[in-house]
Protein backbone atom coordinates (compact mmCIF):
# COMPACT_ATOMS: atom_id res chain seq x y z
CA UNK A 1 0.00 0.00 0.00
CA UNK A 2 1.75 3.25 -1.05
CA UNK A 3 1.20 6.66 1.08
CA UNK A 4 0.30 10.11 0.25
CA UNK A 5 3.29 11.37 -1.43
CA UNK A 6 4.00 15.18 -2.41
CA UNK A 7 6.40 17.01 -4.90
CA UNK A 8 8.39 18.96 -5.00
CA UNK A 9 10.01 18.52 -1.41
CA UNK A 10 11.17 21.85 -1.43
CA UNK A 11 10.66 25.18 -3.42
CA UNK A 12 11.50 28.52 -3.13
CA UNK A 13 9.70 31.38 -5.05
CA UNK A 14 9.81 35.34 -5.13
CA UNK A 15 6.91 37.13 -3.69
CA UNK A 16 4.14 37.20 -6.50
CA UNK A 17 4.76 34.92 -8.32
CA UNK A 18 2.11 31.57 -8.56
CA UNK A 19 3.23 28.15 -7.23
CA UNK A 20 1.65 25.06 -8.11
CA UNK A 21 2.09 21.61 -5.57
CA UNK A 22 1.33 18.39 -5.92
CA UNK A 23 -0.20 15.27 -4.31
CA UNK A 24 -0.90 12.09 -4.82
CA UNK A 25 -3.24 10.18 -2.13
CA UNK A 26 -2.94 7.08 -0.43
CA UNK A 27 -4.54 3.70 -2.07
CA UNK A 28 -8.24 4.21 -2.26
CA UNK A 29 -8.75 7.15 -0.56
CA UNK A 30 -11.13 9.27 -2.29
CA UNK A 31 -10.83 12.74 -0.06
CA UNK A 32 -7.74 14.39 -0.08
CA UNK A 33 -7.56 17.79 2.69
CA UNK A 34 -4.57 20.42 2.43
CA UNK A 35 -3.66 22.18 5.40
CA UNK A 36 -0.42 25.21 5.89
CA UNK A 37 1.94 24.38 8.92
CA UNK A 38 4.13 27.46 9.80
CA UNK A 39 6.99 27.01 11.74
CA UNK A 40 6.46 26.08 15.57
CA UNK A 41 2.62 26.37 14.58
CA UNK A 42 -0.15 23.16 13.92
CA UNK A 43 -1.20 22.86 10.87
CA UNK A 44 -4.30 25.09 9.70
CA UNK A 45 -7.04 24.04 7.42
CA UNK A 46 -7.27 25.08 3.74
CA UNK A 47 -9.44 23.05 2.32
CA UNK A 48 -10.50 19.71 1.23
CA UNK A 49 -12.11 18.00 -1.60
CA UNK A 50 -14.03 15.08 -2.34
CA UNK A 51 -15.07 13.41 -5.64
CA UNK A 52 -13.30 16.64 -7.22
CA UNK A 53 -15.36 18.43 -5.31
CA UNK A 54 -14.52 21.51 -2.97
CA UNK A 55 -15.85 20.15 0.26
CA UNK A 56 -14.98 22.48 2.87
CA UNK A 57 -12.89 25.87 3.16
CA UNK A 58 -10.91 27.24 6.15
CA UNK A 59 -10.30 30.65 6.84
CA UNK A 60 -7.89 31.19 3.17
CA UNK A 61 -8.20 33.60 0.82
CA UNK A 62 -9.46 32.69 -3.15
CA UNK A 63 -6.16 33.07 -4.06
CA UNK A 64 -5.53 29.37 -2.70
CA UNK A 65 -6.96 27.17 -4.76
CA UNK A 66 -7.31 23.47 -5.70
CA UNK A 67 -8.35 20.56 -7.76
CA UNK A 68 -8.67 16.80 -7.37
CA UNK A 69 -8.24 14.48 -10.59
CA UNK A 70 -10.29 11.25 -11.51
CA UNK A 71 -7.45 9.63 -10.10
CA UNK A 72 -7.80 11.32 -6.50
CA UNK A 73 -4.49 12.91 -6.85
CA UNK A 74 -4.89 16.66 -6.11
CA UNK A 75 -3.25 20.24 -6.95
CA UNK A 76 -3.32 23.15 -4.50
CA UNK A 77 -2.29 26.56 -6.43
CA UNK A 78 -1.15 29.48 -4.58
CA UNK A 79 -1.51 33.34 -6.82
CA UNK A 80 0.27 35.95 -5.76
CA UNK A 81 2.41 34.91 -2.94
CA UNK A 82 3.25 36.93 -0.30
CA UNK A 83 6.56 36.24 2.24
CA UNK A 84 3.67 35.27 4.78
CA UNK A 85 2.62 31.94 2.34
CA UNK A 86 6.31 30.67 3.90
CA UNK A 87 5.15 27.51 5.31
CA UNK A 88 5.26 23.28 5.18
CA UNK A 89 2.30 22.35 3.26
CA UNK A 90 1.00 19.46 4.27
CA UNK A 91 -1.40 16.89 2.13
CA UNK A 92 -3.67 14.12 4.02
CA UNK A 93 -5.81 11.57 2.42
CA UNK A 94 -8.59 9.78 4.17
CA UNK A 95 -11.21 6.79 3.23
CA UNK A 96 -14.33 8.97 3.17
CA UNK A 97 -15.35 12.54 4.40
CA UNK A 98 -17.27 11.86 6.89
CA UNK A 99 -16.25 11.61 10.51
CA UNK A 100 -13.80 10.30 12.49
CA UNK A 101 -11.81 11.96 9.76
CA UNK A 102 -8.89 9.66 9.86
CA UNK A 103 -6.43 11.49 7.67
CA UNK A 104 -3.01 10.31 6.66
CA UNK A 105 -0.51 13.05 5.88
CA UNK A 106 2.15 13.06 3.31
CA UNK A 107 5.88 14.25 4.31
CA UNK A 108 4.80 18.10 2.62
CA UNK A 109 6.19 20.49 0.56
CA UNK A 110 8.17 23.28 2.47
CA UNK A 111 7.54 26.81 0.47
CA UNK A 112 9.89 29.61 1.01
CA UNK A 113 8.80 33.18 -0.45
CA UNK A 114 11.44 35.62 -1.02
CA UNK B 1 -8.69 32.86 21.95
CA UNK B 2 -7.76 29.99 19.85
CA UNK B 3 -10.01 26.79 19.91
CA UNK B 4 -7.22 24.22 20.94
CA UNK B 5 -4.30 25.16 23.06
CA UNK B 6 -1.54 23.58 23.86
CA UNK B 7 1.80 23.75 26.15
CA UNK B 8 4.42 24.15 23.16
CA UNK B 9 7.17 22.68 25.97
CA UNK B 10 9.60 22.14 24.89
CA UNK B 11 9.34 18.82 27.15
CA UNK B 12 12.11 17.04 27.94
CA UNK B 13 12.03 13.64 29.98
CA UNK B 14 14.72 10.99 30.76
CA UNK B 15 14.55 7.52 29.15
CA UNK B 16 11.66 5.63 31.04
CA UNK B 17 9.61 8.24 32.32
CA UNK B 18 6.00 8.52 32.22
CA UNK B 19 4.98 11.60 29.44
CA UNK B 20 1.84 13.64 29.98
CA UNK B 21 0.99 15.63 27.33
CA UNK B 22 -2.36 17.87 27.35
CA UNK B 23 -4.56 20.23 25.34
CA UNK B 24 -7.70 22.40 26.60
CA UNK B 25 -10.36 23.36 24.12
CA UNK B 26 -13.05 26.04 23.92
CA UNK B 27 -15.48 24.42 21.50
CA UNK B 28 -18.19 21.77 23.28
CA UNK B 29 -19.08 20.91 19.89
CA UNK B 30 -15.49 18.79 19.08
CA UNK B 31 -16.47 15.02 19.30
CA UNK B 32 -13.51 13.71 17.74
CA UNK B 33 -10.13 13.79 19.39
CA UNK B 34 -6.68 12.67 17.73
CA UNK B 35 -3.06 12.76 18.56
CA UNK B 36 -0.79 13.09 15.82
CA UNK B 37 3.41 12.81 15.96
CA UNK B 38 5.32 15.02 14.02
CA UNK B 39 9.18 14.13 13.39
CA UNK B 40 11.09 16.44 12.16
CA UNK B 41 10.40 17.22 8.46
CA UNK B 42 7.96 14.56 8.66
CA UNK B 43 3.84 14.86 7.87
CA UNK B 44 2.13 14.41 11.05
CA UNK B 45 1.41 10.74 11.84
CA UNK B 46 -1.83 9.19 13.69
CA UNK B 47 -1.09 8.17 16.44
CA UNK B 48 -5.12 7.16 18.14
CA UNK B 49 -8.02 8.57 17.74
CA UNK B 50 -10.94 9.01 20.72
CA UNK B 51 -15.37 9.30 20.12
CA UNK B 52 -16.55 11.51 22.92
CA UNK B 53 -15.43 10.91 26.61
CA UNK B 54 -13.48 8.38 27.97
CA UNK B 55 -9.85 6.67 27.46
CA UNK B 56 -8.51 4.70 25.10
CA UNK B 57 -5.33 2.25 25.15
CA UNK B 58 -2.71 1.23 22.54
CA UNK B 59 0.32 -0.23 23.35
CA UNK B 60 2.48 2.16 25.52
CA UNK B 61 0.24 4.72 24.96
CA UNK B 62 -2.94 6.45 26.73
CA UNK B 63 -5.82 8.91 25.41
CA UNK B 64 -7.91 10.37 27.74
CA UNK B 65 -10.64 12.63 27.02
CA UNK B 66 -12.81 14.73 29.70
CA UNK B 67 -15.50 16.69 27.72
CA UNK B 68 -16.46 18.12 31.11
CA UNK B 69 -13.54 20.06 31.25
CA UNK B 70 -12.74 20.54 27.67
CA UNK B 71 -9.52 18.70 28.35
CA UNK B 72 -7.76 16.00 26.86
CA UNK B 73 -4.55 14.07 27.24
CA UNK B 74 -1.96 11.65 25.95
CA UNK B 75 0.28 9.59 28.56
CA UNK B 76 3.58 7.71 27.08
CA UNK B 77 4.38 4.57 29.28
CA UNK B 78 8.38 3.69 29.29
CA UNK B 79 9.01 6.81 26.66
CA UNK B 80 11.56 6.10 24.35
CA UNK B 81 14.52 8.06 22.62
CA UNK B 82 12.05 7.03 19.46
CA UNK B 83 9.36 8.96 21.00
CA UNK B 84 11.39 12.29 20.76
CA UNK B 85 9.08 14.20 18.86
CA UNK B 86 6.41 16.83 18.46
CA UNK B 87 2.94 15.69 19.89
CA UNK B 88 0.08 17.65 18.35
CA UNK B 89 -4.05 17.22 19.18
CA UNK B 90 -6.37 17.56 16.91
CA UNK B 91 -10.35 17.91 16.80
CA UNK B 92 -13.26 17.91 15.05
CA UNK B 93 -16.99 18.26 14.82
CA UNK B 94 -19.53 14.61 14.24
CA UNK B 95 -20.85 16.29 11.45
CA UNK B 96 -19.02 17.24 8.19
CA UNK B 97 -17.55 20.17 8.49
CA UNK B 98 -15.33 19.59 5.30
CA UNK B 99 -13.03 17.26 6.98
CA UNK B 100 -11.73 20.07 9.14
CA UNK B 101 -9.10 19.22 12.18
CA UNK B 102 -8.35 21.83 14.39
CA UNK B 103 -4.94 21.37 15.56
CA UNK B 104 -3.37 22.10 18.70
CA UNK B 105 0.51 24.00 18.74
CA UNK B 106 2.31 21.17 19.43
CA UNK B 107 4.52 19.95 22.29
CA UNK B 108 8.00 19.46 21.50
CA UNK B 109 8.86 15.92 23.70
CA UNK B 110 12.84 15.06 23.88
CA UNK B 111 13.29 11.73 25.45
CA UNK B 112 17.04 11.70 26.72
CA UNK B 113 18.77 8.13 27.18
Amino acid sequence: ETGVTQSPTHLIKTRGQQVTLRCSSQSGHNTVSWYQQALGQGPQFIFQYYREEENGRGNFPPRFSGLQFPNYSSELNVNALELDDSALYLCASSLRRDPPYEQYFGPGTRLTVT
Amino acid sequence: QKEVEQDPGPLSVPEGAIVSLNCTYSNSAFQYFMWYRQYSRKGPELLMYTYSSGNKEDGRFTAQVDKSSKYISLFIRDSQPSDSATYLCAMSFIYNQGGKLIFGQGTELSVKP
